[in-house]
């Protein structure tokens, strides 16, 4: 059974800095891996999808990286922006369209 | 951009009544899930649809839950006696069959309110 741990559960930079969220995983029979974003109150915007067979994926000032071996994968943030504070999880799925295992989210505070 | 949409936002009703949750998914999508997260916790999945019917459930998803596609474009959720337990965000999900790019994407939610 996939299990999905995200520590710490919340965060604290000044603006402008670069930080890793960390994202751990137990089935290293990952098929793939999602990052999303959660403002308060609010729904799920998917930031990231990244395969089993890629090692890291970006998209403006984020980029992801995956390694199945350790069971981790990161959530890089440039250049971090007050507008970046939120909820970020990642979730992880066995198979091509099977359930997403989400990690309970870390709570990123960006400072200005 | 194509979204999911859910509705209502909000859903007040009083324990033991049946609610029906609403959700229209993207348009060429063929895999249909919810999920919910209680409040501080975890988001869990529920169900997940295909082909007309259920591909995985969890332990969650007991006989007062049902899912339904009934016409081309809606997907719902129906909780038959609502508990206190059953407060709630819950969001739907699609995805389109393509694997590179299956991508799930969620709704807004509907928050249930059990009193």
């Amino acid at each position: 059974k996939q299990e999905v741990t995200q520590i710490p559960a919340a965060l604290s930079v000044p603006e402008g800095e670069n930080l890793v969220l960390n994202c751990s995983f137990t089935d290293s029979a990952i098929y793939n891996l999602q990052w999303f974003r959660q403002d308060p109150g609010k729904g799920l915007t998917s930031l990231l999808l990244i395969q089993s067979s890629q090692r890291e994926q970006t998209s403006g000032r984020l980029n992801a990286s995956l390694d199945k071996s350790s069971g981790r994968s990161t959530l890089y943030i440039a250049a971090s922006q007050p507008g970046d504070s939120a909820t970020y999880l990642c979730a992880g799925r066995t198979g091509a369209n099977s359930k997403l295992t989400f990690g309970k989210g870390i709570t990123l505070s960006v400072r200005p | 951009e194509p979204e999911v949409t859910q509705t209502p936002s909000h859903q007040v009703t009083q324990m033991g009544q049946e609610v029906i949750l609403r959700c229209v998914p993207i348009s060429n999508h063929l895999y249909f899930y919810w999920y919910r997260q209680i409040l501080g916790q975890k988001v869990e999945f529920l169900v997940s649809f295909y082909n007309n019917e259920i591909s995985e459930k969890s332990e969650i998803f007991d006989d007062q839950f049902s899912v339904e596609r009934p016409d081309g474009s809606n997907f719902t959720l129906k909780i038959r006696s609502t508990k206190l337990e059953d407060s709630a965000m819950y969001f739907c999900a699609s995805t389109t069959e393509l694997l590179a790019k299956n991508i799930q994407y969620f709704g807004a939610g509907t928050r249930l309110s059990v009193l």
